[in-house]
């Protein structure tokens, strides 16, 4: 089993419509959780973080954590075609500073 | 959020030569930074750790002789491919940790792409 695994995608949607980005985790001890888009040939880059079970909000995205089934989600609100990318969910476990990333999924926001 | 720099951002050399990479944390300061590989199409894989004054921490099946890390100050770290070959041709990532007021996350310098010939 993967430590963290995200499905590949494409995700398809419209424009103006909310993405979902949905991933998981295998280490029941991790404690930090990150957000990162790539767009090909570029570096990652930081979109949201989040710590605490519940959501977090900051601006068109929402990260939600639920540690008991060990699941992160980022939802994108108001697609636009420029957050067409690929999204990778990053993991960090306790007492340590590895974080392990996922393979990504790739959104397509659709005009 | 924190700015971190690479040089180069592209290098193509000949087989056998070696590259060396630069990171630097430009307003931060990170006893930690994190080196990368990523090939076309699949994620980025972590090859070491590198600690300001210490040596580096390499992951399984990393060789530490071929990839030098040198963490010689708060701001920066470098990694050496030592005779690179074509198989060492992807993309390198570097990573700083920010640490302080509440936070604890990494920034990503813009990569370097190395093509051995």
């Amino acid at each position: 089993q993967k430590e963290v695994e995200q499905n590949s995608g494409p995700l398809s949607v419209p424009e103006g419509a909310i993405a979902s980005l949905n991933c998981t985790y295998s280490d029941r001890g991790s404690q930090s959780f990150f957000w990162y888009r790539q767009y090909s040939g570029k570096s990652p880059e930081l979109i949201m973080f989040i710590y605490s079970n519940g959501d977090k909000e900051d601006g068109r995205f929402t990260a939600q954590l639920n540690k008991a089934s060990q699941y992160v989600s980022l939802l994108i609100r108001d697609s636009q075609p420029s957050d067409s990318a690929t999204y990778l969910c990053a993991v960090r476990g306790g007492g340590y500073q590895k974080v392990t990333f996922g393979t990504g999924t790739k959104l397509q926001v659709i005009p | 959020g924190a700015v971190v720099s690479q040089h180069p951002s592209r290098v193509i050399c000949k087989s056998g030569t070696s590259v060396k990479i630069e990171c630097r944390s430009l307003d931060f300061q990170a006893t930690t930074m994190f080196w990368y590989r990523q090939f076309p199409k699949q994620s980025l894989m972590l090859m070491a750790t590198s600690n300001e004054g210490s040596k580096a921490t390499y992951e399984q099946g990393v060789e530490k002789d071929k990839f030098l890390i040198n963490h010689a100050s708060l701001t920066l770290s470098t990694l050496t491919v030592t005779s690179a070959h074509p198989e060492d041709s992807s993309f390198y990532i570097c990573s700083a940790r920010a640490t302080g007021q509440g936070i604890d996350e990494q920034f990503f310098g813009p990569g370097t792409r190395l093509t051995v010939l």
